[in-house]
């Protein structure tokens, strides 16, 4: 079982530049979640896919973010243009159906200079 | 303890003593809680769950308790070992019907076993 996978583990950039996350849920699973961890926040969801179609994007801060689900296997998330306040640890997470316990990846730590 | 939505806390015991970790939560109809571990460098890891029409459940070294009077929730853990060490949070789900779109976090308590 090889879990949620994400990519990249690390990611510096700057202060401009599109950074894309990527995330391969667990085989089976049909809904997709992603999260951005920061200290004075803590984990907060950004946006969650259920069979591949955009569920509710309410905690997307606004529209330098975008993300997509173009299959049951693959989903990604863009920042762009980035900014510095957007570094944070962002988390990709999946489960099936309405199932509460969440699976999570390792997480992208996101560094914008 | 921790509360959704405070700063993070800190909680150091000694290796092979038991912990307990307390969680404040606000919504008086969430009916799903859940724990989860943090270790360094890593996603959360589930621990236990516990739905509102319990006020126990145990797992291996861990136990949930849930106190729906004071809307508290604790995490016990026995026997400490130093691979306990890790940020834990407590969630809530505010949603009924289920969905973890619902959960809200806490901002975690960072845990440390001494030798």
């Amino acid at each position: 079982d090889a879990g949620v996978i994400q990519s990249p583990r690390h990611e510096v950039t700057e202060m401009g530049q599109e950074v894309t996350l990527r995330c391969k849920p667990i085989s089976g699973h049909n809904s997709l979640f992603w999260y951005r961890q920061t200290m004075m926040r803590g984990l907060e969801l950004l946006i969650y896919f259920n069979n591949n179609v955009p569920i509710d994007d309410s905690g997307m801060p606004e529209d330098r973010f975008s993300a997509k689900m173009p299959n049951a296997s693959f989903s990604t998330l863009k920042i762009q243009p980035s900014e510095p306040r957007d570094s944070a640890v962002y988390f990709c997470a999946s489960n099936v159906g309405s199932n509460e316990k969440l699976f999570f990846g390792s997480g992208t730590q996101l560094s914008v200079l | 303890g921790e509360s959704v939505g405070l700063h993070l806390p800190t909680l150091s015991v000694q290796e092979g003593d038991n912990s307990i970790i307390n969680c404040a939560y606000s919504n008086s109809a969430s009916d799903y809680f859940i724990w989860y571990k943090q270790e360094s460098g890593k996603g959360p890891q589930f621990i236990i769950d516990i739905r509102s029409n319990m006020d126990k459940r145990q797992g291996q070294r861990v136990t949930v308790l849930l106190n729906k009077t004071v809307k508290h929730l604790s995490l016990q853990i026995a026997a400490t070992q130093p691979g306990d060490s890790a940020v834990y949070f407590c969630a809530e789900n505010r949603r009924s019907g289920g969905g973890a779109d619902g959960l809200t976090f806490g901002k975690g308590t960072h845990l440390i076993i001494q030798p």
